[in-house]
């Protein structure tokens, strides 16, 4: 079993939809978690950081972290066709910041 | 600034090739870290380096692959030989001590034939 799941999509929706992105994990000791957007040739780029169980908002973005049930989310309101692209979970139960797991990521298509 | 700056973008070689990978850090950031990407098994941590001292190269998948970072403004990633299974997007990402999340390069697409 993989440390960290993804549905890997693709996943598309209009513009001006809510999206829901969302990652599995198997170890209970994770509590550090990021989301990362990766536009196609290009590399990832840090979007979100969470610490623990939670909510955390940034704009449209907001991060979900239920680590009772393993899940966390990324949910993006009023999508934009600027936010197509890849959209990878990372997590890690090490406090240095060296140790992530990253799932394989979900394709997201925003159609105007 | 200029990012994290990899090259070559992209890499053909033939089987049994050598292939070396290069990178060059933000300046100021002391961790690097060798990341490949593959549409199955997505982003594989490699080896990383902390004050250009090799920590953990648990990741490395074979003695095939070797890492260096002679000093804080260079790495490599060197496969000899190199094998079709190696066809992967390599990432280099760096990050500062006290931050959270790295920042990545835009990754060499190695395809070895």
């Amino acid at each position: 079993q993989k440390e960290v799941e993804q549905d890997p999509g693709p996943l598309s929706v209009p513009e001006g939809a809510i999206v829901s992105l969302n990652c599995t994990y198997s170890n209970s000791a994770f509590q550090y978690f990021m989301w990362y957007r990766q536009y196609s040739r290009k590399g990832p780029e840090l979007l979100m950081y969470t610490y623990s169980s939670g909510n955390k908002e940034d704009g449209r973005f907001t991060a979900q972290v239920d680590k009772s049930s393993k899940y966390i989310s990324l949910f993006i309101r009023d999508s934009q066709p600027s936010d197509s692209a890849t959209y990878l979970c990372a997590m890690s139960a090490s406090n240095t910041g060296n140790q992530f797991y990253f799932g394989t990521g979900t394709s997201l298509t925003v159609i105007p | 600034d200029a990012g994290v700056i990899q090259s070559p973008r992209h890499e053909v070689t033939e089987m049994g090739q050598e292939v070396t990978l290069r990178c060059k850090p933000i300046s100021g950031h002391d961790y690097l870290f060798w990341y490949r990407q593959t549409m199955m098994r997505g982003l594989e941590l490699l080896i990383y380096f902390n004050n250009n001292v090799p920590i953990d190269d648990s990741g490395m998948p074979e003695d095939r692959f070797s890492a260096k970072m002679p000093n804080a403004s260079f790495s490599t990633l060197k496969i000899q030989p190199s094998e079709p299974r190696d066809s992967a997007v390599y990432f280099c990402a760096t990050r500062s001590g006290g931050a959270y999340g790295y920042t990545f390069g835009s990754g060499t697409r190695l395809t070895v034939v």
